[in-house]
Formats: C-alpha cells, structure tokens, sequence
C-alpha cells in the first residue's frame, strides 16, 4: 500500500464548476499537507500549505484536512480554463523532514 | 525573487551513457533536494542536502547515481551508465530556514534509447 493514495483522473469539467480533489493517507503521523499545481512541462508550484487539521482558504482555493480520516481535499471555487493541470497532494511528519507525494490528479476545465 | 534554475531542460542520451544536471538554488536557500518524477507519478526525493552536506540520500541508486552540492550553492546530479528506467524528469527544489515549503526548478527531461 502506497503511504499517499490520489486518483490520477483525468477529472474533466465545465467552467465555473466546483472541483474537488482529494488524497488518502496511511501514515498518522503526517503533520505537514500540501498540494502542488503542475503544468505541463513546468516543476510543481505550491498551492496551499496547512499544518494539522481543519481549513484554509486562499481566494477560490479551500484546503481540507481531516486527520481522524486521514483524507484531504483541495477545493477550486469558479474554476478556470486556466486552472487545468496536475495537481499534487504532498505530506511529511514535520518541517524539516522529506515530502512525500500523491501521484498526481489531471485536471481539465473545458470553456 | 528568481527561482530554482535548472539545465539543460531535455536531454537525450543512449542505455550506459552518463549524464549530469545542473540546478542552482534560490539565494540563501539552504536545503536543497533532488526528486525524479516518472511520467504519471509524483516526484519521488532521490537525495536532500543541508548546505553541503547530505541529510537522506535513503532513495539515490547509489551504484549509478551521485550528487553533489559544493560550497553549499550549486549542485549536480550525475548518472553513470544510465539505464532506461532512468528516463524521468529530474527535479531541483530549494527550501529556506524553519517550516517553510519547498520550491521547484522546472525540471530536466531525461529521454533513454
């Protein structure tokens, strides 16, 4: 059983659609949760970065955490042409150790 | 800012050849990784150094791959003879002091024939 589980998609949706992506977890003892968006091409850009549970939000993006399932999720509000990419779930047990991460979910929104 | 640069982008080299990258941290970054990323999975960390030392090297094929990052800066990642699972993008990423995250070069495109 791989540590971080992401459906690879690809997930495809009309503009202005809510998306919601998502990423499972086995080890407990990640602290640290992120999640990257990856063009194509192009290295992985920090999207939103959260420590332990509960919410965050950042203009259209919410990021979830749920520890006592071991389940989080990135929410896109008013999704954009422009926001078709790979996104990764990324975790690690606490700042300075290494990330590990998610294989990746491709992401369409279709105008 | 500018960010983690990275060369060549594509590089295309034949089974037992080598090859080496280049990537150059964001100034005053002192944490500095090296991921492989196979095409439809995530990055995947091969070596991670604290200036220029090596802190978890755990995952680095070290029988064909090496790394190194002198005077703390700059650093290269070398492969020796190269195999054709080896073809991957390769990865620099650089990260400040205390819990700040990672950010990512673009990437070197490595094709094995």
């Amino acid at each position: 059983q791989k540590e971080v589980e992401q459906d690879p998609g690809p997930l495809s949706v009309p503009e202005g659609a809510i998306v919601s992506l998502n990423c499972t977890y086995s080890n407990s003892a990640f602290q640290y949760f992120m999640w990257y968006r990856q063009y194509s091409r192009k290295g992985p850009e920090l999207l939103m970065y959260t420590y332990s549970s509960g919410n965050k939000e950042d203009g259209r993006f919410t990021a979830q955490v749920d520890k006592s399932s071991k389940y989080i999720s990135l929410f896109i509000r008013d999704s954009q042409p422009s926001d078709s990419a790979t996104y990764l779930c990324a975790m690690k047990v606490d700042s300075s150790y290494k990330l590990i991460f998610g294989s990746g979910t491709r992401l369409l929104v279709r105008p | 800012e500018a960010g983690v640069a990275q060369s060549p982008r594509y590089k295309i080299i034949e089974k037992r050849q080598s090859v080496a990258f280049w990537c150059n941290p964001i100034s005053g970054h002192a944490t500095l990784y090296w991921y492989q990323q196979i095409l439809g999975q995530g990055p995947k960390l091969l070596i991670q150094f604290q200036n220029n030392g090596v802190v978890d090297d755990s995952q680095l094929p070290k029988d064909r791959f090496s790394a190194e990052r002198l005077k703390g800066v700059d650093s290269t990642l070398k492969i020796q003879p190269a195999k054709l699972e080896d073809s991957a993008v390769y990865l620099c990423a650089s990260r400040g002091t205390g819990s700040q995250p990672q950010h990512f070069g673009d990437g070197t495109r490595l094709s094995i024939l």
